[in-house]
């Protein structure tokens, strides 16, 4: 079975810096990866996903994130927070062997300061 | 625009009432999917549906149940057996069952109780 631990349920940075939100993965088969973003009172929208063609995986509104098989993450980055980045941001997995069963972390909500 | 509708966004239910959760996709997804969101706990899948006629049960699927007649349409419905029905409720579909499919979703339905 394969599961998803956030880092850190609360982000906080300044706009212009760098963003960095933490996703561990366990997964005994090799995984599918995706990141989605959550509005207040919205539903789930894909940022990106991971499915084995390219280690470093771009994203919508300048987010991107590297899968990192020998430290198992797949860390979320974006070079310049935006006041409009301020969201959840949800990490989840995928075992490629068990396409009914994707796992969803906690989330980590992030703040950006003007 | 095609997309995922769900409603209505906010259902209040009284003490020993079913309530039924409406979710309808137009967009040709064979596989759709009902979420249950709580503060810092992420989702958890109450079930899912890969084929018309056809429905799996997830993770916390007591309380619930669902019907899947029309390929557009999954409808929940929280019964009065499920005793914390207060919740986001989030519908989800995807072109297939399959592992390298991300999830599309709607923009969830917040169930509370009278």
């Amino acid at each position: 079975a394969q599961s998803v631990t956030q880092l850190g349920s609360h982000v906080s940075v300044s706009e212009g810096a760098l963003v960095l939100l933490r996703c561990n993965y366990s997964s005994s088969v090799p995984p599918y990866l995706f990141w989605y973003v959550q509005y207040p009172n919205q539903g789930l929208q894909l940022l990106l996903k991971y499915t084995s063609a390219a280690t470093l995986v771009k994203g919508i509104n300048g987010f991107e994130a590297e899968f990192k098989k020998s430290e198992t993450s797949f860390h979320l980055t974006k070079p310049s927070a935006h006041m409009s980045d301020a969201a959840e941001y949800f990490c989840a997995v995928q075992g490629a062997a068990n396409n009914n069963d994707m796992r969803f972390g906690a989330g980590t909500r992030l703040t950006v300061k003007p | 625009d095609g997309g995922i509708t769900q409603s209505p966004k906010y259902l209040f239910r009284k003490e020993g009432q079913n309530v039924t959760l409406s979710c309808e996709q137009n967009l040709n997804h064979d596989a759709m999917y009902w979420y249950r969101q709580d503060p810092g706990q992420g989702l958890r899948l109450i079930y899912y549906s890969q084929i018309v006629n056809d429905f799996q049960k997830g993770d916390i699927a007591e309380g619930y149940s669902v019907s899947r007649e029309k390929k557009e349409s999954f409808p929940l419905t929280v019964t009065s057996a499920q005793k914390n029905p207060t919740a986001f409720y989030l519908c989800a579909s995807s072109m297939r069952l399959s592992s390298n499919q991300p999830q599309h979703f709607g923009d969830g339905t917040r169930l509370s109780i009278l």
